[in-house]
């Protein structure tokens, strides 16, 4: 069975730091990855994906994530944070084959604070 | 850009009553998905339905739960006899192809479900 875990449950940062949101995942096949985020009163959105290619996948307003496969690793960064980007991120994967279903992470909450 | 709509955005009912919630995907993709949160906890996914039928469906989604396309447009999420543990946000899905090609899922804005 899958599983994603995202390690920082609610991170508080000042605008203008750079963000590092852990994503580790479990399974023995090939998966899709996806960071989706959240605003407060709204649906989730999707940041950025890695489907195959370059781990190094860059997304919307400045995100950015690397595969590290290794590691089963799928960290999001973006070197400087704004107020805006106050929300709840989630880490999500699915099989490529097989169960097409995503199963995410728990969530982070990050707060920026001006 | 084409979205996801789901309706109501908000739903009241008391236990043991029936609720149906809507939902209309992308016009062209052909895979559908169900999943809910509950307050606190993370996004677990109910159902994915593709070709008039159910796909995948999780341990949650158990005899009280029905899905259908009644139309070829709307895609419904019927709860039979609700129970207090329903209470969630429940997120409709869509996506154009399936896992094996990859392709991402867009999220309607959720139906909050408030069961008393």
């Amino acid at each position: 069975a899958q599983s994603v875990s995202q390690h920082n449950h609610h991170v508080i940062l000042s605008e203008a730091a750079s963000l590092e949101l852990g994503c580790n995942y479990s399974y023995g096949g090939t998966v899709n990855l996806f960071w989706y985020v959240q605003y407060p009163g709204q649906h989730l959105q999707l940041l950025l994906k890695y489907f195959s290619g370059d781990p190094l996948v860059k997304g919307i307003k400045g995100f950015e994530a690397e595969f590290i496969k290794s590691k089963f690793s799928f960290n999001l960064r973006k070197p400087s944070v704004q107020w805006s980007d106050t929300a709840e991120y989630f880490c999500a994967v699915n099989a490529r084959t097989g169960r097409r279903a995503l199963t995410f992470g728990s969530g982070t909450r990050l707060q920026v604070q001006p | 850009e084409p979205e996801v709509t789901q309706t109501p955005s908000h739903q009241v009912t008391q236990m043991g009553q029936e609720v149906i919630l809507r939902c209309v995907p992308i016009s062209n993709h052909l895979y559908f998905y169900w999943y809910r949160q509950i307050l606190g906890q993370k996004v677990e996914f109910l159902v994915s339905f593709y070709n008039n039928e159910i796909s995948e469906k999780s341990e949650i989604f158990d005899d009280q739960f029905s899905v259908e396309r009644p139309d070829g447009s709307n895609f419904t999420l019927k709860i039979r006899s609700t129970k207090l543990e329903d209470s969630a946000m429940y997120f409709c899905a869509s996506s154009e192809r399936g896992g094996e090609t990859g392709t991402e899922a867009f999220f309607g804005q959720g139906t909050r479900l408030t069961v008393v």
